[in-house]
């Protein structure tokens, strides 16, 4: 079945920096990789997301980019604002005719905004 | 966006007790839900994908009978924790999917944290 790494697990960046967090998977067939952040005890909220035959997205400060060969995909924010701290999960999933089958995630990230 | 609704979000049991949480797609209809458990600074492990009108899949490791899944109608999915114990305590979070092509997503619930003395 699919795995799904993530790094780091913790990331603590100035206001203002860009922070960058990074995803493999294994089973080459996935083909839709969403973000999704988390705040303590709420739930996971998606933030952006890309599908397999693009390589890259953007959604104002928030991108994510996706190489299949290599099979990684990373998330990019940039101009990282204290309420960005969160923890992040990257997920992977098979999606056959638009239909998203079980996502599988990533361990998290817990990025640390420091003012 | 979509909304999912979660309940309880909160649950204090007996060890030995069952306990339901309900999942709900408000303004969707979503022929498949899935049920996460996280415990505290981990990531949302898969327990099961529940289908309306069928019997719910379950991940490898997750006892069917001890999570009991039924998917009865197009917004509702309820997940009964029988017989809980205190290793059974943890954060229990729905997903449905809202189909639509490639606008096709995944929404969450609140969440449910479950506490068995």
């Amino acid at each position: 079945g699919e795995n799904v790494e993530q790094h780091p697990s913790t990331l603590s960046v100035q206001e203002g920096d860009s922070a960058v967090i990074k995803c493999t998977y294994s089973d080459s067939a996935s083909n839709y990789f969403p973000w999704y952040k988390q705040e303590l005890g709420k739930r996971p909220q998606l933030i952006i997301d890309i599908r397999s035959n693009v390589g890259e997205k953007k959604d104002q400060r928030i991108a994510v980019t996706l190489n299949k060969t290599a099979k990684h995909f990373s998330l990019h924010i940039t101009e990282t604002q204290p309420e960005d701290s969160a923890v992040y999960f990257c997920a992977a999933s098979i999606n056959y005719g638009g239909a998203t089958n079980k996502l599988i995630f990533g361990t998290g990230t817990l990025l640390a905004v420091q003012p | 966006g979509a909304v999912v609704s979660q309940h309880p979000s909160r649950v204090i049991c007996k060890s030995g007790t069952s306990v339901k949480i309900e999942c709900r797609s408000l303004d969707f209809q979503a022929t498949t839900m899935f049920w996460y458990r996280q415990f505290p600074k981990q990531s949302l492990m898969l327990m099961a994908t529940s289908n309306e009108g069928s019997k719910a899949t379950y991940e490898q490791g997750v006892e069917k009978d001890k999570f009991l899944i039924n998917h009865a109608s197009l917004t509702l999915s309820t997940l009964t924790v029988t017989s809980a114990h205190p290793e059974d305590s943890s954060f229990y979070i729905c997903s449905a999917r809202r189909t639509g092509g490639a606008n096709e997503k995944l929404f969450f619930g609140s969440g449910t944290q479950l506490s068995v003395l």
